[in-house]
């Protein structure tokens, strides 16, 4: 099993421009999320989805938006880059979530590092 | 809202030897798991060991141990006979029962010296 993998590993935007970060996990996890984390910073959650076809807002979604079309791929559209966006982004995917499973793990890939200049 | 605090922002300690991490948390949740995480310069996030609030007895996996106080709300992580490899940010979470959000700290950086 690959786990999580997520691709691009670096990027360079310009003001204005758009991408999406892909996230693809192997392991048949229902739950799939997306954290930034700046300079200095532990962990913020930007989306999260609990099945294909669901997902909900986190901490901080303005600006991203996510679609969740299969099990396996998550990926995070930025529409309009902005220097604010600069950060480094990491997908996570867990078996279940709440009491259900073993403490419901989350696995990370291994990030994907934004500038926007 | 819960929050996870880490009050030390950088710790060393010499190889073979032992540290403390300190985490703090709020919750209004009587539910939740509490998590160390590592993540090395490669930036992957690694999960160290977890903590059911409701579990009484302390975790601990190999050379890593946490002390659980719940009343105090505290979250330590203990790491003995430290190494190398052990060097990186370590970061403390929280997540409630009730949602799927984990809830992380600033982290500690910490270093390990020969």
């Amino acid at each position: 099993n690959a786990g999580v993998t997520q691709t691009p590993k670096f990027r360079i935007l310009k003001i204005g421009q758009s991408m999406t970060l892909q996230c693809t996990q192997d392991m048949n996890h229902n739950y799939m999320y997306w954290y930034r984390q700046d300079p200095g910073m532990g962990l913020k959650l930007i989306y999260y989805s609990v099945g294909a076809g669901i997902t909900d807002k986190g901490e901080v979604p303005n600006g991203y938006n996510v679609s969740r079309s299969t099990t396996e791929d998550f990926p995070l559209r930025l529409e309009l880059a902005a220097p604010s966006q600069t950060s480094v982004y990491f997908c996570a995917s867990s078996r279940t979530s709440g009491r259900e499973g073993a403490y419901n793990e989350q696995f990370f890939g291994p990030g994907t590092r934004l500038t926007v200049l | 809202a819960q929050t996870v605090t880490q009050s030390q922002p950088e710790m060393s300690v010499q190889e073979a030897e032992t540290v403390t991490l300190s985490c703090t948390y709020d919750t209004s949740e009587s539910d939740y798991y509490l998590f160390w995480y590592k993540q090395p310069p490669s930036r992957q996030m690694i999960l160290v060991i977890r903590q059911e609030a409701y579990k009484q007895q302390n975790a601990t996996e190999n050379r890593f141990s946490v002390n659980f106080q719940k009343a105090a709300k505290s979250f330590s992580l203990k790491i003995s006979d430290s190494q190398l490899g052990d060097a990186a940010m370590y970061f403390c979470a929280s997540r409630s029962y009730n949602t799927d959000k984990l809830i992380f700290g600033t982290g500690t950086r910490l270093q390990v010296f020969p």
